[in-house]
């Protein structure tokens, strides 16, 4: 299996453009999740889907941010308008067993200059 | 609210030495614990995980854990350490609300 893809692996945009960061999960599994990793703030969940459906959103940090998982194979998560604050690495990561992410994309490193 | 606390921000071992990276929890309830490890410009990568029964887990790449309900630990272990194993490793844990927090991770470095 080919595993979660995340593209671009890396993104450099000035502060106040539009970002969307996207994922393919692996084939057959109906949960995804969207995590930031920064140096301060560790590993935070943004958002679960499961069966396309988003479950828990608590996580996403304000109204700029926004997921979509129009389908079983891709999802987007998109930033507008960027601040520099939002520079992190961003990753998906998908799972067969509900809530528990079982299986890491390589991340896409996000730089808001 | 619920927490992982991983002690040890960076570990130095010499290969072939063994290995334990310290993990705490605070979920009261019977936890569901997970070990994860990332290597430099990756994604994290399952080791193990406990959700009940044994104590002791097996897990891939030759590492265990052990739960300790007395303590609230979940502690990783390897016996010999190969130089491959440089990464940062996270401790995680299962909240009442589903969701899996993860602990600040630790940085392991291994000398030749």
């Amino acid at each position: 299996d080919a595993g979660v893809i995340q593209s671009p692996r890396h993104e450099v945009t000035e502060m106040g453009q539009e970002v969307t960061l996207r994922c393919k999960p692996i084939s057959g599994h109906n949960s995804l999740f969207w995590y930031r990793q920064t140096m301060m703030r560790g590993l935070e969940l943004l958002i679960y889907f499961n069966n396309n459906v988003p479950i828990d959103d608590s996580g996403m940090p304000e109204d700029r941010f926004s997921a979509k998982m129009p389908n079983a194979s891709f999802s987007t998560l998109k930033i507008q308008p960027s601040e520099p604050r939002d520079s992190a690495v961003y990753f998906c990561a998908s799972s067969d067993r509900g809530w528990q992410p079982q299986h890491f994309g390589d991340g896409t490193r996000l730089s808001i200059l | 609210a619920q927490s992982v606390t991983q002690p040890d921000i960076h570990i130095t071992v010499s290969e072939g030495a063994s290995l334990e990276l310290r993990c705490n929890y605070s979920y009261g309830a019977t936890p569901y614990l997970f070990w994860y490890v990332q290597s430099p410009g990756q994604g994290l990568q399952l080791l193990l995980k406990y959700f009940s029964g044994d104590t002791l887990v097996q897990g891939i790449k030759g590492f265990e854990a052990e739960f300790k309900r007395s303590q609230s630990s979940f502690n990783l272990r390897k016996p010999s350490v190969h130089w491959s194993d440089a990464a940062e490793y996270f401790c995680a844990s299962k909240t009442s609300y589903d969701k899996v927090i993860f602990g600040p991770g630790t940085s392991l470095s291994v000398i030749p």
